[in-house]
């Protein structure tokens, strides 16, 4: 089945440094890739989506490219700010055949900037 | 603005009680989920709805129910058969279509606790 697996956090960082949040997934056939985000006591945020190979989906200065030969998709940003603390979450859904299309998410990371 | 809504905030139940979960949305999307949340976890799905009166049960669907009478409600009740209800819960919603490429939408989420 299909599965998704993020690097175990918590990531601690200062202000401005180079963040990677790494992604893997396991799938058939060809999902579309998506990054949430969830601040303290709310839902979840779409932050980006990669749809087919070699996408690059990006938002807010955060990045990430669907690398299928690599079953990755590794989100990064530059230059990290204190308001980007928050719970990250990678996720992929398949196309929906018989049901309603589901999502399988990652575990989170929690990441946080110090200033 | 259009967008998903989820009452109350916090919950508080005693054990043995029924409870439930209120989701609305007026985005006209057709499929709406219902996850559980626990810390330091990724979503699971409790249950999904592609349309009105038709509903599958998602990972975890044991000790849950939900009812899809109207296109934009999709109510959750929790019941005393739901051996650990304390967790944060998450409606979402999706736009038609049976590709992988749309995501969902989020609600703000409901704390429950069981006292």
């Amino acid at each position: 089945g299909n599965s998704v697996t993020q690097m175990e956090g918590p990531v601690t960082l200062s202000e401005e440094a180079f963040l990677t949040i790494n992604c893997t997934y396991t799938a058939t056939g060809y999902p579309s890739l998506f990054w949430y985000v969830q601040y303290p006591g709310e839902g979840l945020q779409l932050l980006l989506k990669a749809t087919k190979a070699d996408d690059k989906g990006s938002n807010k200065g955060f990045e990430a490219t669907y690398r299928k030969e690599t079953t990755s998709f590794h989100l990064e940003k530059g230059s990290v700010q204190v308001s980007d603390s928050a719970v990250y979450f990678c996720a992929l859904s398949g196309r929906a055949i018989q049901g309603a299309q589901k999502l399988v998410f990652g575990q989170g990371t929690r990441l946080t900037i110090n200033p | 603005d259009g967008g998903i809504t989820q009452s109350p905030k916090y919950l508080f139940r005693k054990e043995g009680q029924n409870v439930t979960l209120s989701c609305e949305q007026n985005l006209n999307h057709d499929a709406m989920y219902w996850y559980r949340q626990d810390p330091g976890q990724g979503l699971r799905l409790i249950y999904y709805s592609q349309i009105v009166n038709d509903f599958q049960k998602g990972d975890i669907a044991e000790g849950y129910s939900v009812s899809r009478e109207k296109k934009e409600s999709f109510p959750l009740t929790v019941t005393s058969a739901q051996k650990n209800p304390t967790a944060f819960y998450l409606c979402a919603s999706r736009p038609p279509g049976t590709g992988s490429y749309n995501e969902q939408f989020f609600g703000p989420g409901t704390r429950l606790t069981v006292l």
